[in-house]
């Protein structure tokens, strides 16, 4: 059963760069057939899409984000990440990683969630 | 991209049937057959429901249809019970091979 975990700092300082790892078990994203994302989700309020990359280090950004993040895939540990640069306390969301296939687009596995703030 | 529009609520009782609405433009939800529903139960991850505007994955309930007309995909649920009671989201592919969610809309099952 594929399953996936978010893990990173759950405190971070206005202007610092937040970064997140989602570790990816009972798969590979290695795979041709998936892509890998990022949606995050504000408390209180509704999904964002962040981005995703391919194994073959493809990436596609949300254009109101695309300034300050990055997306990258280590296949050698099984992982893909995240880094949100300049971070404000707009930033303040649960984040999610999540599995998509590349024939039928939707987020079909996701991680459990990780909240991180953004306060001094 | 802006999200896609969702109404903020809706309501049903058990039994009944209720449909979302999820209107985009002709660069996302109108342009491609990747329309996509997920369900939000509170402090939980997302849920898919529906892919490729009306398939459903294994193990969802026939009860959760969806459709399509125009920029404007739907949401269908049929004998609606209480365990429905949640967050709906739709999500679309974009012109830009980015994704796009709606704001959001809270079911009550009264």
């Amino acid at each position: 059963q594929l399953q996936l975990q978010e893990s990173g700092p759950g405190l971070v300082k206005p202007s610092e760069t937040l970064s997140l790892t989602c570790t990816v078990s009972g798969g590979s994203v290695g795979s041709s057939s998936y892509y890998w994302g990022w949606i995050r989700q504000p408390p209180g309020k509704g999904l964002e899409w962040i981005g995703s990359i391919y194994y073959s280090g493809s990436t596609y950004y949300n254009p109101s984000l695309k300034s300050r993040v990055t997306i990258s895939v280590v296949t050698s540990k099984n992982q893909f990440s995240l880094m949100l640069s300049s971070v404000t306390a707009a930033d303040t969301a649960v984040y999610y990683c999540a599995r998509e296939r590349t024939t039928a687009p939707g987020y079909d596995y996701w991680g459990q969630g990780t909240l991180v703030t953004v306060s001094s | 991209q802006s999200a896609l529009t969702q109404p903020a609520s809706v309501s049903g009782s058990p039994g009944q049937s209720i449909t979302i609405s999820c209107t985009g433009t002709s660069s996302d939800v109108g342009g491609y057959n990747y329309v996509s529903w997920y369900q939000q139960h509170p402090g939980k991850a997302p849920k898919l429901m529906i892919y490729d505007v009306s398939n459903r994955p294994s193990g969802v309930s026939n009860r959760f249809s969806g459709s399509k007309s125009g920029n404007t995909a739907s949401l269908t649920i049929s004998g609606l019970q209480a365990e429905d009671e949640a967050d709906y989201y739709c999500s679309s592919h974009t012109s830009s091979s980015t994704r796009v969610f709606g704001g959001g809309t809270k079911l009550t099952v009264l």
